[in-house]
């Protein structure tokens, strides 16, 4: 159990375009999921958290309007880069917690992002 | 604000060695603490899980010990595979729902 699946696995795009990522819980539900951000050899760092049915917190020094989370349901999430470009070529994770109060969080795989 | 310190950055061992990595964070009124491993272009693997009330876990070869007092973590690895080559990465749940706060990890090769 505790299985949390992310789509693409990888991506390239040109400049400019927009990229969606889904983060999914496979076998719970999750009010809260996150995102973080992995740059070469360096540790993640949280974007943003995401909550079912709410507007996402985003984490400062964040664009709100340049990574669009979305949260429409208990079991998926998406990251969406908009009008990509170079610097956010990137790593990105999404984690869920299982409820329960134990706060143990399972990670996606991961989408590796290439702007073009 | 609460920071991870993971050292040593980088650990070669032969195969068949214990060993130990360490971790530090600097405010001791931590929710949990979650030992992960990641394996290159890859996602994060959860190894071990210590709640603030307890003092270690335990799973198959590997052994994670929490002094909340002091702030530090190890994880202990008991005889060493090849297969356990990767990066080893320390996480601090400062609340209940709350991210993870990562360290930089520790990457670790071993040889055969």
């Amino acid at each position: 159990g505790a299985v949390v699946s992310q789509h693409p696995s990888r991506v390239i795009c040109k400049s400019g375009t927009s990229v969606k990522i889904e983060c999914r819980s496979l076998d719970f539900q999750a009010t809260t999921m996150f995102w973080y951000r992995q740059f070469p050899k360096k540790s993640l760092m949280l974007m943003a958290t995401s909550n079912e049915g709410s507007k996402a917190t985003y984490e400062q020094g964040v664009e709100k309007d340049k990574f669009l989370i979305n949260h429409a349901s208990l079991t998926l999430s998406t990251l969406t880069v908009t009008s990509a470009h170079p610097e956010d070529s990137s790593f990105y994770i999404c984690s869920a917690s299982l409820p329960g109060g134990r706060n143990e969080q399972f990670f996606g795989p991961g989408t590796r992002l290439t702007v073009l | 604000k609460q920071e991870v310190t993971q050292i040593p950055a980088a650990l070669s061992v032969p195969e068949g060695e214990n060993l130990v990595l360490n971790c530090s964070f600097t405010d001791s009124a931590i929710y949990n603490l979650q030992w992960f491993r990641q394996d290159p272009g890859k996602g994060l693997t959860s190894l071990l899980l210590i709640q603030s009330s307890q003092r270690e876990q335990t799973s198959g070869r590997l052994n994670a010990s929490l002094d909340k007092s002091s702030g530090r973590s190890t994880l202990y690895i008991a005889a060493s595979q090849p297969g356990d080559s990767a990066t080893y990465l320390c996480a601090v749940g400062n609340q209940a729902g709350t991210a993870l706060i990562f360290g930089k990890g520790t990457t670790l090769s071993v040889s055969s």
